[in-house]
């Protein structure tokens, strides 16, 4: 089955900063790839996926993340931290080999930034 | 804009009630999907239906049901609520076109089993 994992459950930076929030999937068939952001007592939104096309994808609010298929990454990334950016995040994984419509969710990294 | 809407978001009902909770789709996505979230746990998948009429069991079924009679409203049901159903439900939906299509989520249901 697939999986995925996230680093760190709870990651904090400052106004401006980097944000890099870690997922690695386990699969030997590079699956789609997901990240979904939730703002307090909201639904999960999306933000970006990674379908087989390029393989740094940019999604919205300004947030991005790139496939590495050698490393079974696929971070997230976002150059300058805004406050905004205070919520949880998920990655998600579907299996590309069996085509089901299922995604696969890591336990979310909940982002803290500072002012 | 797809828009998936429960009907409540937030629920307090008592131990051994059945309850309901409706969840409705207004992109004519095949796809529907009932999930729970609970800290640390992320979301894990509780029913999926791919079709009216038609359901699967998810990853964590027991003490659940589900009803899908048309194909916008997929409807997650606690036979005998218990104090551990206490948690947030989500519901997504999405096309069936291979496990390339994102899901589309509501905005919950908190639900509290006193």
């Amino acid at each position: 089955a697939q999986s995925v994992t996230q680093l760190g459950s709870h990651v904090s930076v400052s106004e401006g900063a980097l944000v890099l929030l870690r997922c690695n999937y386990s699969s030997s068939v590079p699956p789609y790839l997901f990240w979904y952001v939730q703002y307090p007592n909201q639904g999960l939104q999306l933000l970006l996926k990674y379908t087989s096309a390029a393989t740094l994808v940019k999604g919205i609010n300004g947030f991005e993340a790139e496939f590495k298929k050698s490393e079974t990454s696929f971070h997230l990334t976002k150059p300058s931290a805004h406050m905004s950016d205070a919520a949880e995040y998920f990655c998600a994984v579907s299996d590309k080999q069996t085509g089901a419509n299922n995604l696969f969710f890591g336990t979310g990294t909940r982002l803290t930034v500072i002012p | 804009d797809v828009k998936v809407t429960q009907s409540s978001r937030y629920l307090v009902k008592r131990t051994g009630e059945k309850v309901f909770l409706e969840c409705v789709q207004d992109m004519d996505h095949e796809n529907m999907f009932w999930y729970r979230q609970d800290p640390g746990l992320g979301l894990r998948l509780i029913y999926f239906s791919y079709d009216v009429k038609m359901k699967e069991k998810g990853d964590i079924p027991e003490g659940y049901s589900v009803s899908r009679e048309k194909k916008e409203r997929f409807s997650l049901i606690l036979e005998s609520a218990s104090t551990n159903q206490t948690s947030m439900y989500l519901c997504a939906s999405s096309y069936p076109t291979g496990g390339n299509q994102p899901q589309h989520f509501g905005d919950g249901t908190r639900l509290s089993i006193l």
